[in-house]
C-alpha cells in the first residue's frame, strides 16, 4: 500500500494561489490519487482525483508529473474558509485506504 | 441523491460498555468503510464492508466488528469500551465495479464518541 508524504502545516493569505505537493514513491500502477478536505469535527469532503497529467474541477486543480510519485494540489485564491487540513491518499479506492496525517492549511486575513 | 448519514452524532459511554453507531449509504453505493480519528490525526482504517461480508481490515482487535444489510447500511459495535476508543467514527460509501475497483469514498460527517 502507497504511503504518502505531505507538509505538515501551511500558512498562506486570503486571495492568494496554495500549492500542496505530495509524495508517493511507491504507487502502483492501478493507484489513483485523490484529495480530502476536512473541517474539525467534520467527515473529509472529496475534492479531485486524477491519475496522470492535470485534472481540473470547479474547485481545485491536480498536476500529477509522468513518474507519478509525486501530486501538487493547487488551490485558487484561497478565502479564510479553506482554512482546514488536506489530505493526500493513494490507491484503487477505499480498500485499506491509508490517511496519514495531512497538511494543515491556515488562511489569514 | 442522498448523501451518507450517521448517526448519533454525539455519544457518551462509559469504560466497559458497548456501542453501536449507524451509517446509511449514499444512493447507489455497495461499500461501506469505517474509520476512526483520534483527535489531531487522520482517520485510521478500520473495516470495509462489500455485499454483507467484510472486505478487509485494519490493526483494530476483534472487539471493533460491523455489519452490512441488504440496503448497504451498516453499523459498527464496539464492545468493552476503553478510554482510547475516544474519536470520531466516520463511515465512508463507495461503489465497487467488477474487477475490484471502488469509484471514490464519500464520507458523512462522523460520531462523536467519548468513554469515560
Amino acid at each position: 500500500l502507497a504511503k504518502t508524504t505531505q507538509p505538515i502545516s501551511m500558512d498562506s493569505y486570503e486571495g492568494q494561489e496554495v500549492n500542496i505537493t505530495c509524495s508517493h514513491n511507491n504507487i502502483a500502477t492501478n493507484d489513483y490519487i485523490t484529495w480530502y478536505q476536512q473541517f474539525p469535527s467534520q467527515g473529509p469532503r472529496f475534492i479531485i482525483q486524477g491519475y496522470k497529467t492535470k485534472v481540473t474541477n470547479e474547485v481545485a486543480s491536480l498536476f500529477i508529473p509522468a513518474d507519478r510519485k509525486s501530486s501538487t494540489l493547487s488551490l485558487p485564491r484561497v478565502s479564510l474558509s479553506d482554512t482546514a487540513v488536506y489530505y493526500c491518499l493513494v490507491g484503487t479506492g477505499g480498500f485499506k485506504t491509508i490517511f496519514g496525517a495531512g497538511t494543515r492549511l491556515f488562511v489569514k486575513a | 441523491e442522498t448523501g451518507v448519514t450517521q448517526s448519533p452524532t454525539h455519544l457518551i459511554k462509559t469504560r466497559g460498555q458497548q456501542v453501536t453507531l449507524r451509517c446509511s449509504s449514499q444512493s447507489g453505493h455497495n461499500t461501506v468503510s469505517w474509520y476512526q480519528q483520534a483527535l489531531g490525526q487522520g482517520p485510521q482504517f478500520i473495516f470495509q464492508y462489500y455485499r454483507e461480508e467484510e472486505n478487509g481490515r485494519g490493526n483494530f482487535p476483534p472487539r471493533f466488528s460491523g455489519l452490512q444489510f441488504p440496503n448497504y447500511s451498516s453499523e459498527l459495535n464496539v464492545n468493552a469500551l476503553e478510554l482510547d476508543d475516544s474519536a470520531l467514527y466516520l463511515c465512508a460509501s463507495s461503489l465497487r465495479r467488477p474487477g475490484g475497483v471502488s469509484d471514490t469514498q464519500y464520507f458523512g460527517p462522523g460520531t462523536r464518541l467519548t468513554v469515560l
